[in-house]
């Protein structure tokens, strides 16, 4: 098993690109979340689906889309890019809620100019 | 929302010796589950512990070890035998038994292992 995988682990965007971030985890879990992680914040949701078809925001949705076509894959696109958007971004991954952890991708840098 | 709080941004311990990272959590909810994430310099999150608020008895992996106290909303991590490569980001996560998939993180303690 590959388990969480982000792509791509770097970017540079200019202010008012878009760009989607890949998330893709082969254990065929039900829960996906996507987090920001800024220095003093810890990691902030931004928006999270239990299951295809399903999303729902999280604490910092503004300015990020979702969507879950399947099982899968769980992109996150930037619609118009922002310095405030300059972060680290982890995809993550679970069977489902409760006692079961979550699972991280590595992580994918974003610089924002 | 409930809300995490880890007080400690940083911590530094001589190696082999023991050190102890505070979390505690503000929530109304009565089943719940507590984790602690290690983020090494690679950013890899890679669970460390995990606590079931149902269960009285601390969980124990290896050297590392949980202090719960569920009326003080207080869960702390102890570190024994601290190791060079124990040196790390340390988060606590607070995750509700009901609402399901949210995760709540504390803001990090920061833990240098001194030679």
């Amino acid at each position: 098993n590959a388990g969480v995988t982000q792509t791509p682990k770097f970017q540079v965007l200019k202010t008012g690109q878009s760009m989607t971030l890949q998330c893709a985890q082969d254990m065929n879990h039900e829960y996906m979340s996507w987090y920001r992680q800024d220095p003093g914040m810890g990691l902030r949701l931004i928006h999270y689906s239990v299951g295809a078809g399903i999303t729902d925001q999280g604490e910092v949705p503004n300015g990020y889309n979702v969507s879950r076509s399947t099982t899968e894959d769980f992109p996150l696109r930037l619609l118009s890019a922002a310095p405030s958007q300059t972060s680290v971004y982890f995809c993550a991954s679970s069977w489902r809620g409760g006692e079961e952890t979550q699972y991280f991708g590595p992580g994918t840098r974003l610089l924002v100019l | 929302a409930q809300t995490v709080t880890q007080s400690q941004p940083e911590m530094s311990v001589q190696e082999a010796e023991t050190v102890t990272l505070s979390c505690t959590y503000d929530t109304s909810e009565s089943d719940y589950y507590l984790f602690w994430y290690k983020q090494p310099p690679s950013r890899q999150m890679i669970l460390v512990i995990r606590q079931e608020a149902y269960k009285q008895q601390n969980a124990t992996e290896n050297r590392f070890s949980v202090n719960f106290q569920k009326a003080a909303k207080s869960f702390s991590l102890k570190i024994s035998d601290s190791q060079l490569g124990d040196a790390a980001m340390y988060f606590c996560a607070y995750r509700s038994a009901n609402t399901g998939n949210q995760f709540y993180f504390g803001t990090g303690t920061s833990l240098t292992v001194i030679p």
